[in-house]
């Protein structure tokens, strides 16, 4: 089958950073992406990694291991404005992308 | 603005009526998708485009579910026979990177 597991909720402290993980199994593996969605608003894109290790782009960075099916996405000196909900996506085999059900993060001051 | 767009943004109607929405993708781009999102949960695959081909589609595109990208530009998605429980946000996204469209809000009374 298809899954993507990810936390609910996480909360994390202004100036702070933090590490969202994101496990997946699919039927077929093209790459991954990451996603930043503030409520009532549509899906940012962040991140997509196809090969294993750590790609940084400014605050945020996204690791993948594809032999663990394992990916995190790690931000850095948290804001207020990085509260939101952080989503994890499969493209698989054949242009499907499957989503994981988002994470939640809260920037406490 | 170059971005993704979406029409309308919000559409009420009743059970039983059928609705339409409006893709237009980023011009360059080849890949459109379509995507369905409940509260509290992620984007839903629904159905991907290369050009004019419809390349794939969940099994929900069997039933009353179609889209079309007649030209390889813009795209719709038409619901037949809508029924509660499609009360959703569709989204729509492009390019490579899937960069997202503001989506349309679907409640069915």
């Amino acid at each position: 089958g298809q899954n993507i597991d990810q936390p609910t909720e996480m909360t994390a402290t202004e100036g702070a950073i933090v590490q969202i993980n994101c496990t997946y199994q699919t039927s077929g593996f093209n790459g991954l992406f990451w996603y930043q969605q503030h409520a009532g608003e549509a899906p940012t894109f962040l991140s997509y990694n196809v090969l294993d290790g750590l790609e940084e782009k400014g605050r945020f960075s996204s690791f993948l291991s594809r032999s663990k099916g394992y990916s995190y996405l790690l931000l850095k000196e948290l804001q207020m404005k990085d509260s939101a909900s952080y989503l994890c996506a499969a493209y698989t085999g054949g242009f499907k992308t499957i989503f994981g059900a988002g994470t939640r993060l809260f920037v406490k001051a | 603005d170059t971005g993704v767009s979406q029409d309308p943004r919000h559409k009420i109607t009743k059970r039983g009526q059928n609705v339409t929405f409006r893709c237009d993708p980023i011009s360059e781009h080849n890949r459109l998708y379509w995507y369905r999102q409940t509260l509290g949960q992620g984007p839903e695959f629904l159905t991907y485009f290369q050009n004019e081909a419809q390349l794939e589609k969940s099994r929900l595109l069997s039933d009353r579910f179609s889209a079309e990208r007649p030209k390889g530009s813009f795209s719709t998605l038409e619901i037949q026979r809508t029924e509660q429980g499609d009360s959703a946000m569709y989204l729509c996204a492009s390019g490579g990177e899937q960069y997202f469209g503001p989506g349309t809000r679907l409640t069915v009374t």
